[in-house]
C-alpha cells in the first residue's frame, strides 16, 4: 500500500481564496483524522471521520472550515474564505481500529499551506 | 485531557542508548502508553505501544514502570536518522477516541 496519500504538498494562496486539501486514507481504513500542526499550538486534531460519517468536528475551529468524506477512499478539508492565522501544515491519518486503546493513526506527509 | 509529561529535549551521540522517559501519574487502568516520532517535515510515525509490559520491536523498546506512571523508549543505538520529536501519548480508546499529542521530545543526535 502506498501510505496515506495528501494533496497538493505545498499550497500558497491569497487571503480571502478557497483552499481545498485532499487526502485518500490507506485501504481498509474505516477511520480518519485531520490533523493542523503549527509552532504555536503544536499538533491539534479538527475533526473525524467512522465510516465516512463525522464522529468529532469540536476541533474545527470556525465555519470557514469543513470536512467531507464522500467515499471510503477520499476526504477533502476545505477553508474558505482562507485568513493568514490559517497558514499550517495539515496532516491527515487513517487507522483500522480507532476506538480500541491498541490502535495506531498512519499519518501521511502533509500539506503545508501559506496565506498570504 | 490525557496528559504525559516529556523533557522538552534530549542530546544523544550516534551509536549511544537513548532513553526517553515520559511521565503519566494519572494514567488509568486500561490505558495503553503510545509513541509516535516526527522526523523532519514529515508525519508522525507510530513507534511502538505497550499496557503492562515492556516491549520491543524492530524500532525500540518499551520500558513501562511497575505502578504504570512512567515510561521510558529505548533507542538501542541511535542514528542521524533518529532525530526527531518523540510524543509519548495516552490511548484510552472509548468511543470518543482522541490521540493528544503534547510538545514531545526533540532529540538530537551528534555524529
Amino acid at each position: 500500500d502506498a501510505g496515506v496519500i495528501q494533496s497538493p504538498r505545498h499550497e500558497v494562496t491569497e487571503m480571502g481564496q478557497e483552499v481545498t486539501l485532499r487526502c485518500k486514507p490507506i485501504s481498509g481504513h474505516d477511520y480518519l483524522f485531520w490533523y493542523r500542526q503549527t509552532m504555536m499550538r503544536g499538533l491539534e486534531l479538527l475533526i473525524y471521520f467512522n465510516n465516512n460519517v463525522p464522529i468529532d468536528d469540536s476541533g474545527m475551529p470556525e465555519d470557514r472550515f469543513s470536512a467531507k468524506m464522500p467515499n471510503a477512499s477520499f476526504s477533502t478539508l476545505k477553508i474558505q474564505p482562507s485568513e493568514p492565522r490559517d497558514s499550517a501544515v495539515y496532516f491527515c491519518a487513517s487507522s483500522q481500529l480507532a476506538g480500541l486503546p491498541t490502535d495506531t493513526q498512519y499519518f501521511g506527509p502533509g500539506t503545508r499551506l501559506t496565506v498570504l | 485531557d490525557a496528559k504525559t509529561t516529556q523533557p522538552n529535549s534530549m542530546e544523544s551521540n550516534e551509536e549511544e542508548p537513548v532513553h526517553l522517559p515520559c511521565n503519566h501519574s494519572t494514567i488509568s487502568g486500561t490505558d495503553y502508553i503510545h509513541w509516535y516520532r516526527q522526523l523532519p517535515s514529515q508525519g508522525p510515525e507510530y513507534v511502538i505501544h505497550g499496557l503492562t509490559s515492556n516491549v520491543n520491536n524492530r524500532m525500540a523498546s518499551l520500558a513501562i514502570a511497575e505502578d504504570r506512571k512512567s515510561s521510558t523508549l529505548i533507542l538501542h543505538r541511535a542514528t542521524l536518522r533518529d532525530a526527531a520529536v518523540y510524543y509519548c501519548i495516552r490511548n484510552s480508546g472509548g468511543s470518543n477516541y482522541k490521540l493528544t499529542f503534547g510538545k514531545g521530545t526533540l532529540l538530537t543526535v551528534n555524529p
